[in-house]
């Protein structure tokens, strides 16, 4: 099956700066790539996506860039807010988007 | 509002006893799925159900049982819990109209076996 490992698992920033957590896959029929936000106490939260036929998305602060070659995605966070913080996830499935993998999170904090 | 809506929210139970975590949807989604969440694990798949009737494993299925008779129910069941059951379960469905193919997650419940 399908393995997805996340970078780093632990990540602090000062506020304003840039943040970047990388995910690898190893199938290489993955093409759908979520990244999701969990607040502390809450839900996970979709918030970006990217499918294999783009490289790159943006949506204001963030952007996702796939790598499929090197079967690695990134998620960017510009200008970071404190409330950025939260712990990011990032997944992957096959078109069918049956089964989702999700890397082991990465508890991202924004300080003051 | 659209919503998935899982109960209970807590939940601490004995080994061995059985119990249902219920799930509804109120989007007319056609697929729902059943994670776990655990301390530097991710999220892992333990059920999903693509439509009315039509289950099928995932990830980490050992131990749990689902049933889909209804397109917005999908519940969970354990029939003798044992206590590495202990996590935080998410209930979650997917459909048109989110503007994305992922899963809409619900608010969680936290099982505590003894």
């Amino acid at each position: 099956g399908e393995n997805v490992e996340q970078h780093p698992s632990t990540l602090s920033v000062q506020e304003g700066d840039s943040a970047v957590i990388k995910c690898t896959y190893s199938d290489s029929a993955s093409n759908y790539f979520p990244w999701y936000k969990q607040e502390l106490g809450k839900r996970p939260q979709l918030i970006i996506d990217i499918r294999s036929n783009v490289g790159e998305k943006k949506d204001q602060r963030i952007a996702v860039t796939l790598n499929k070659t090197a079967k690695h995605f990134s998620l960017h966070i510009t200008e970071t807010q404190p409330e950025d913080s939260a712990v990011y996830f990032c997944a992957a499935s096959q078109s069918n988007f049956n089964k989702f993998y999700f890397g082991s999170g990465t508890k991202l904090n924004v300080k003051p | 509002e659209a919503q998935v809506t899982q109960n209970p929210r807590y939940l601490i139970t004995v080994t061995g006893k059985k119990l249902t975590v219920t799930c509804s949807q109120n989007m007319n989604h056609e697929y729902m799925s059943w994670y776990r969440q655990d301390p530097g694990l991710g999220l892992r798949q333990i059920y999903y159900s693509m439509n009315v009737e039509v289950t099928d494993k995932g990830d980490v299925p050992e131990g749990y049982k689902v049933s889909r008779k209804e397109k917005r129910n999908f519940p969970l069941i354990l029939e003798s819990p044992s206590p590495n059951q202990t996590s935080l379960y998410f209930c979650a469905s997917r459909g048109p109209g989110q503007g994305h193919y992922g899963y809409t997650f619900g608010s969680g419940t936290r099982l505590t076996v003894v």
